[in-house]
């Protein structure tokens, strides 16, 4: 596989259920992201790992948290989530410091809170 | 602090005609400046990226973009829309030329035939 993979594709939970997020790349880079995406806002960014290092979290609500146990892999754990938190999540990565701002996105992850 | 504003969520062009989508900035640095676009049902992919080398940059897919300091614009152009082009475009700015871009809303891009 290359790229950057994301999974599941589809998620619908409960307000009080459990749930994770993964995303995986396979190019080699140092960053990866999360961005959670809602209709009609900008891209937001959520946090950012590098080198298994969290460096930004973007005033997220400690519902999600996110985890990199290496520099391959993210996950986004989820837990009594809101309506509202609703939206496509997106994963990216890029090289780190090399090619600022050239980021790799998944496909994403769609995610729908009951 | 960066932004970005793109002028118009939605655009319509006629197969073979003109593409502009509008993107102007904020920013208190020389800004690197980007356009992504998103397929439906895929994440965003880079089409073009200016980091103060020369103003007018060309991407993929017959797109390119000017940078024009006195207008503090990037607009994204192509001379001839093509079926395939349909899409969501993002312009963004790299926030003090790191990895964290911060992105506009959006432009939505439908091709008629």
């Amino acid at each position: 596989e290359t790229g950057v993979t994301q999974t599941p594709r589809h998620l619908v939970m409960g307000m009080t259920n459990k749930k994770s997020l993964k995303c995986e790349q396979h190019l080699g880079h140092n960053a990866m992201y999360w961005y959670k995406q809602s209709a009609k806002k900008p891209l937001e960014l959520m946090f950012v790992y590098n080198f298994k290092e969290q460096t930004e979290n973007n005033s997220v609500p400690s519902r999600f948290s996110p985890e990199c146990p290496n520099s391959s892999h993210l996950f986004l754990h989820l837990h009594t989530l809101q309506p509202e938190d609703s939206a496509l999540y997106l994963c990216a990565s890029s090289p780190s410091g090399e090619s600022a701002g050239e980021l790799f996105f998944g496909e994403g992850s769609r995610l729908t809170v009951l | 602090a960066q932004s970005v504003t793109q002028l118009g969520s939605h655009v319509s062009v006629s197969e073979g005609a003109l593409v502009l989508l509008r993107c102007n900035y904020s920013s208190s640095v020389p800004p690197y400046l980007f356009w992504y676009v998103q397929y439906p049902n895929q994440g965003l992919q880079l089409l073009l990226k200016y980091t103060s080398a020369a103003t007018l940059v060309k991407g993929i897919n017959g797109f390119e973009a000017e940078f024009k300091k006195s207008e503090t614009s990037f607009h994204l152009t192509k001379p001839s829309a093509h079926m395939s082009d349909a899409a969501e475009y993002f312009c963004a700015v790299s926030e003090d030329n790191t990895d964290k871009l911060i992105f506009g809303t959006g432009t939505r891009l439908q091709v008629f035939p």
